[in-house]
């Protein structure tokens, strides 16, 4: 089994909508989760971290579900500037450096 | 917020050249800095995890002799790709941390794109 697991799409999806992403891990010591998003040959860029109790930041919205060891993301009222890829991340319980998943792309169509 | 840079942004050189890759906090003092790489619709690898002045801890399947690091100071780490290949050719990717716990945010660096002819 993988680390991070993720659906890669692409998720194409029109101006507007809501879109939800959803990633597994395997590793039940890890203690910190993120949220990343990587455009195009850049850098990833830290969306948000994802708190057991569920967090919320503007028009997206983590969850954390720790005895399923997932974690999901919601986009509402998406954007043409959404469209990136997506990166589900974990931190190695215990060891420094994070663990990312291949990244799910998503397409924000007008 | 937490800026890191690095440099050169990318590179070209031939086959069996070394080259090193300079990754800087701008803002903050670094206790640890990583070095990851990213193939072509591939994930994020951790590569090593650098403590300043002391050595770097090199992933499974990393070899420490080819990717030499260098962390000479709270602000500045180096990775140098000693007799790179056509097979090192990668986005290589550093970051760095303020604090000691695991749980502290990275800051990511752009990247530096490593094209071996």
């Amino acid at each position: 089994r993988k680390e991070v697991e993720q659906d890669p799409g692409p998720f194409n999806v029109p101006e507007g909508a809501t879109v939800a992403f959803n990633c597994t891990y395997s590793n039940s010591a890890s203690q910190s989760f993120f949220w990343y998003r990587q455009d195009c040959r850049k850098e990833p860029k830290l969306l948000m971290s994802v708190y057991s109790s569920g967090n919320e930041d503007g028009r997206f919205t983590a969850q954390l579900n720790r005895a399923s060891q997932y974690i999901s993301l919601l986009i509402r009222d998406s954007k043409l500037s959404d469209s990136a890829t997506y990166l589900c991340v974990v931190n190695r319980g215990g060891a420094d450096g994070l663990t990312f998943g291949k990244g799910t792309h998503l397409i924000i169509q007008p | 917020g937490a800026v890191v840079s690095q440099h050169p942004s990318w590179v070209i050189c031939k086959s069996g050249t070394s080259v090193k890759i300079e990754c800087r906090s701008l803002d903050f003092q670094a206790t640890t800095m990583f070095w990851y790489r990213q193939f072509p619709k591939q994930s994020l690898m951790l590569m090593a995890t650098s403590n300043e002045g002391s050595k770097a801890t090199y992933e499974q399947g990393v070899e420490k002799d080819k990717f030499l690091i260098n962390h000479a100071s709270l602000t500045l780490s180096t990775l140098t790709v000693t007799s790179a290949h056509p097979e090192d050719s990668s986005f290589y990717i550093c970051s760095a941390k303020r604090g000691a716990s695991v749980l502290e945010t990275q800051y990511f660096g752009p990247g530096t794109r490593l094209l071996v002819l």
